[in-house]
């Protein structure tokens, strides 16, 4: 039972561009929501996060949306940076004990 | 400072044998998770402890159990491994005692049981 899903697997886009990334859930009880970033060979790295009593959460060129009806979340990068290609991971929590999505890994293009 | 840091960071069993993984959690951090990454998927919860109490457990049979020392690092041990066993298995660490879920993750310990 998949809680957290990431339908895209991979995403490429030229650099300068906007990267959005998307995420569902479907329980309901999920009310904190995280994004890892994760280089091969490194642990995941904490991106941003948004609460479910906000819909958005602005960190410099990373902006996560939450729209709790749709139980969907989408992370945008922009401008997109060659450093930025990486596996992103969607994250849900009621608390500390995390329940993650698949993945999607972002090539950006130079 | 030193991040989260994981023992060994890589390893090869047999069927059947046991392993036990260590991790040090950031200083002044007292809860540590692990978590099991197996290739394709994402990380999967397995334990988190807190002032050396477990917290929470997810879905994993008896042959996985855990520990916090005084100085709240970690051991994660599974015994009996199977094949399907082979994952990269991840530490993290947080202040604990809240629930906004930010972990800091270590680079992991690469299991592979052959």
């Amino acid at each position: 039972d998949q809680q957290v899903k990431q339908n895209s697997p991979s995403l490429s886009v030229q650099e300068g561009r906007i990267s959005i990334l998307n995420c569902d859930y479907t329980n309901s009880m999920f009310d904190y929501f995280l994004w890892y970033k994760k280089y091969p060979a490194e642990g995941p790295t904490f991106l941003i996060s948004i609460s479910s009593i906000k819909d958005k959460n602005e960190d410099g060129r990373f902006t996560v949306f939450l729209n709790k009806s749709a139980k969907h979340l989408s992370l945008h990068i922009v401008p997109s940076q060659p450093g930025d290609s990486a596996v992103y991971f969607c994250a849900a929590s009621p608390n500390e004990k995390l329940t993650f999505g698949t993945g999607t890994r972002l090539t950006i293009i130079p | 400072d030193a991040g989260v840091t994981q023992s060994p960071t890589h390893l090869i069993k047999t069927r059947g044998q046991h392993v036990t993984l260590r991790c040090s959690p950031i200083s002044g951090h007292k809860s540590v998770s692990w978590y099991q990454q197996v290739l394709g998927q994402g990380p999967q919860f397995i334990f988190q402890y807190y002032e050396k109490e477990e917290r929470g457990r997810g879905n994993f049979p008896d042959r996985f159990s855990a520990r916090q020392f005084p100085n709240y690092s970690s051991e994660l041990n599974v015994n009996a491994l199977l094949l399907g066993d082979s994952a990269l298995y991840l530490c993290a660490s947080s202040f604990g005692g809240g629930n906004t879920g930010e972990l800091f993750f270590g680079e992991g310990s690469r299991l592979t049981v052959l």
